[in-house]
């Protein structure tokens, strides 16, 4: 089955800076991959996902890039404010057959200090 | 547009007695469906998923299971709760899963005494 690895586990950076959230996939056939923003004590909401046929995808301040060769992907959030702060989880899954799941990496605490 | 309902949003149960979580969707037909549980400051790990009525997946062996009596209710339940199973609860719907993202309902914070 997949797997998926995210670093790092706890990331702090000042107000304004950039952050990067990297995760690494196992199987290559996986096709999709969402991030989720978790803030604390609430659901995970998607905030930004890339299909494998496309290397870069951004929305406004936020862009995740995917390198299929290496299967890794990565989060960048760029002027981070505050109301950035939360967990983030990266996921991959694979699409058609008989998966039907997605794979969750174990999250990233993003502290955005002002 | 689609919406999906969790209840209770907490709930505190004693060891040895019994569970019951619903969540339900609506604005949609036929979605996956998806309980997740969250144990505190860890990751979204994946209980029980569902493809159609009846059809019930299970991820990890434990004293829960699930049940989908209609298109769009997913059950969690539970005969005899143990401390281990406190946690964050979350159901999930999809419609083409490898295609299209999970949304989570609100959750539901289980603490078990």
């Amino acid at each position: 089955g997949e797997n998926v690895e995210q670093h790092p586990s706890t990331l702090s950076v000042q107000e304004g800076d950039s952050a990067v959230i990297k995760c690494t996939y196992s199987d290559s056939a996986s096709n999709y991959f969402p991030w989720y923003k978790q803030e604390l004590g609430k659901r995970p909401q998607l905030i930004i996902d890339i299909r494998s046929n496309v290397g870069e995808k951004k929305d406004q301040r936020i862009a995740v890039t995917l390198n299929k060769t290496a299967k890794h992907f990565s989060l960048h959030i760029t002027e981070t404010q505050p109301e950035d702060s939360a967990v983030y989880f990266c996921a991959a899954t694979l699409s058609g057959g008989s998966n039907y799941k997605l794979t969750f990496g174990k999250g990233t605490l993003l502290t955005v200090n002002p | 547009s689609q919406t999906i309902h969790q209840w209770p949003a907490t709930l505190v149960q004693p060891v040895g007695s019994p569970l019951s979580l619903e969540c339900t969707v609506e604005g949609t037909s036929n979605p996956n469906l998806y309980w997740y549980r969250q144990a505190a400051g860890r990751g979204l790990q994946l209980l029980f998923y569902s493809v159609g009525i009846g059809q019930i997946s299970s991820e990890v062996p434990q004293n829960l299971s699930a049940s989908r009596p209609q298109d769009r209710q997913f059950i969690l339940s539970s005969k005899k709760l143990l401390l281990s199973d406190s946690g964050f609860y979350l159901c999930a719907w999809s419609v083409r899963v490898g295609r299209s993202p999970l949304h989570f309902g609100n959750g539901t914070r289980l603490t078990v005494t």
